[in-house]
């Protein structure tokens, strides 16, 4: 079944305890991204890649990294959790500039 | 700047009653989605509707590029159909898709 999967689901963390979130998809495809969801301001992209090794910032990168090292595989990583990074976290793909966005089904994350 | 507006932002139905959901967008596209996120926060693709008109059971959607706006039909509604609908464009020389604030929707039996 074609999907984007995101891993862990459910995360209750710590402030300062690095996390990583992985994605993978099995499509094949060239832009994957990570999006951030907050009520009362949407969905807002952290990072997005183009392809393997080409990563670029979105509108709120702040507090995050990525890596693209395979095509499948986009993890997003907190080196240290701050509780304003307690939210709903997306991770999307698309095979080209202007196809389909498929969705992960998210991670709640909850930063004490 | 760009920008992706959604009306209503709110809505009540009762099961059985049709609604029409807009989403208007202040520049040219390259690709516009419609999006059901469930009360679980799945996010569902719905359509991929740059412009033109689409089906899928009891949802259509049209796009007029043109005019800047789509618009998501809801017929017979269903009370899984329950969520907020998100509008989502990528705007030509950009490369996130950007959200509309969605509609939530509640249908009441």
């Amino acid at each position: 079944e074609a999907q984007v999967t995101q891993n862990p689901r459910y995360l209750i963390t710590v402030t300062g305890k690095k996390l990583t979130v992985t994605c993978s998809q099995n499509m094949n495809h060239e832009y994957m991204s990570w999006y951030r969801q907050d009520p009362g301001l949407g969905l807002r992209q952290i990072y997005y890649s183009m392809n393997v090794e080409v990563t670029d910032k979105g509108d709120v990168p702040e507090g995050y990294k990525v890596s693209r090292k395979e095509k499948r595989n986009f993890p997003l990583i907190l080196e240290s959790p701050s509780p304003n990074q307690t939210s709903l976290y997306f991770c999307a793909s698309r095979k080209g500039y202007q196809e389909t966005q498929y969705f992960g089904p998210g991670t709640r994350l909850l930063v004490l | 700047g760009i920008q992706v507006e959604q009306s209503p932002p709110d809505l009540i139905l009762q099961e059985g009653a049709n609604s029409t959901l807009r989403c208007n967008f202040s520049d040219s596209v390259n690709n516009l989605q419609w999006f059901h996120q469930n009360p679980w926060g799945q996010l569902i693709n719905l359509f991929y509707i740059p412009s033109g008109t689409k089906q899928n059971g009891r949802l259509s959607a049209t796009t007029v590029a043109t005019e800047r706006y789509s618009l998501l039909y809801i017929s017979s509604s269903q009370t899984t159909d329950s969520g907020v609908y998100f509008c989502a464009v990528l705007f030509s020389g950009n490369t996130p898709l950007v959200f509309g604030k969605g509609t939530r929707l509640s249908v009441i039996a």
